[in-house]
């Protein structure tokens, strides 16, 4: 049974557009999530993360939003840049503990 | 410095033998994870060491697969013998602090296809 979702296979957004990509997980003990960004032949890379005490955090163009009455975070990146072009995994995990990873949703940014 | 750094990239073999991948973590990192992504799928746990030792290995799908850390350095996984099913890619990482996972580096991968 699937603990995190990305029901979004693919995303396509305009160059210079939001792209907003969404998650919803079902165990409530998590406490600390993640984005991950992986480029084809290449290993995850650490994107950004929130804890669960909170519901916002920003880095750059990227913010990422919890709500945790939905069990559901939202990864948004403004502006949109050819090089977000990439496959973007949520994660999740217990404190100490393995990280959950969802199926990842391919972002591709249009010209 | 050197980044995870995992061996072979790709490894093409039949139904029934014997692989083993390598992974070389970063120096100083205590902490090394497998994950494995089959096509299509999400990246899942395999198992978790700690220096040489075997902190979680929940995510092992079967005995076929044996993991080991000589020393706590480099781990080496092996599949013996292997199925269709194991075919996908094996990720491994490393961080120095034990649940750190935004400090967890990600090797390259290792693309198995078992045919």
């Amino acid at each position: 049974d699937q603990q995190v979702k990305q029901n979004s296979p693919s995303l396509s957004v305009q160059e210079g557009r939001i792209s907003i990509l969404n998650c919803d997980y079902t165990n409530s003990m998590f406490d600390y999530f993640l984005w991950y960004k992986k480029y084809p032949a290449e290993g995850p890379t650490f994107l950004i993360s929130i804890s669960s005490i909170k519901d916002k955090n920003e880095d750059g163009r990227f913010t990422v939003f919890l709500n945790k009455s939905a069990k559901h975070l939202s990864l948004h990146i403004v502006p949109s840049q050819p090089g977000d072009s990439a496959v973007y995994f949520c994660a999740a995990s217990r404190r100490d503990d393995k990280i959950i990873f969802g199926k990842g949703t391919r972002l591709h940014i249009l010209p | 410095e050197a980044g995870v750094t995992q061996f072979p990239s790709h490894s093409v073999i039949e139904k029934g033998q014997t692989v083993t991948l390598r992974c070389d973590p970063i120096s100083g990192h205590d902490n090394l994870y497998w994950y494995r992504r089959v096509m299509g799928k999400e990246i899942k746990f395999l198992l978790h060491f700690v220096k040489e030792s075997k902190q979680d290995e929940s995510g092992m799908p079967n005995n076929r697969f044996l993991a080991e850390r000589t020393g706590g350095t480099y781990s080496t996984l092996k599949v013996q013998p292997a199925e269709l099913e194991d075919s996908g890619v094996y990720f491994c990482a490393s961080s120095r602090l034990r649940g750190d996972h935004t400090e967890a580096f990600f090797g390259q991968g290792t693309r198995l296809t078992v045919v």
